[in-house]
């Protein structure tokens, strides 16, 4: 089935730093990849998607490329603010097979920057 | 759109006793998920429904957890009896495609005690 898989956390920056939290999947078919963000006491916020090979999403300085090669979605950001302390959750749909429409998400990773 | 909306947004509970979780997804989504959060195990899938049907209810913990979709417009995630272990946030997402984002409610925060 599919599944996926985060870098262990928690991850702990300084503001300004470069930000990278590692993805890999695992489906059949051809999945989308997305990735949310849950602040404190909050519900998951989209932040990114693409939906095909090569694809960049961005959004708030954040970017991931959907590499089908290496089946990879890792998200970065070149300078991280304290506003940015949250959890991300990558995660995956396929519209096709068995798993059709399912949505899957990785473990979260726990980011915390200091000022 | 209001978004998703679940109720109640807190909930404590005696247990033995039902809880019943409500959500209404966004309209015109035809796909609705239920997920649960714990510290311990983190985000799990129970059950999602495409156009009101389950398609994969493998997730649900046991017996005690049922889920229903009587209209395009409405869920309930039941658990009867309550057990403290099932203490947790129980968040709902709705999608209008099979592989586009889905959009989730704020939640609701379980405390079976």
């Amino acid at each position: 089935g599919n599944s996926v898989t985060q870098m262990e956390g928690p991850v702990t920056l300084s503001e300004e730093a470069f930000l990278t939290i590692n993805c890999t999947y695992t489906a059949t078919g051809y999945p989308s990849l997305f990735w949310y963000v849950q602040y404190p006491g909050e519900g998951l916020q989209l932040l990114l998607k693409a939906t095909k090979a090569d694809d960049k999403g961005s959004n708030k300085g954040f970017e991931a490329t959907y590499r089908k090669e290496t089946t990879s979605f890792h998200l970065e950001k070149g300078s991280v603010q304290v506003s940015d302390s949250a959890v991300y959750f990558c995660a995956l749909r396929t519209a096709g097979g068995t798993s059709y429409g399912k949505l899957t998400f990785g473990q979260g990773t726990i980011l915390t920057v200091h000022p | 759109d209001a978004g998703v909306i679940q109720s109640p947004r807190h909930e404590v509970t005696e247990m033995g006793q039902e809880v019943t979780l409500r959500c209404k997804p966004i309209s015109g989504h035809d796909y609705l998920f239920w997920y649960r959060q714990t510290m311990m195990r983190g985000l799990e899938l129970l059950i999602y429904f495409n156009n009101n049907v389950p398609i994969d209810d493998s997730g649900m913990p046991e017996d005690r957890f049922s889920a229903k979709m009587p209209n395009a417009s409405f869920s309930t995630l039941k658990i009867q009896p309550s057990e403290p272990r099932d203490s947790a946030v129980y968040f709902c997402a709705s999608s209008l495609l099979g592989d586009t984002e889905a959009f989730f409610g704020q939640g609701t925060r379980l405390t079976v005690v």
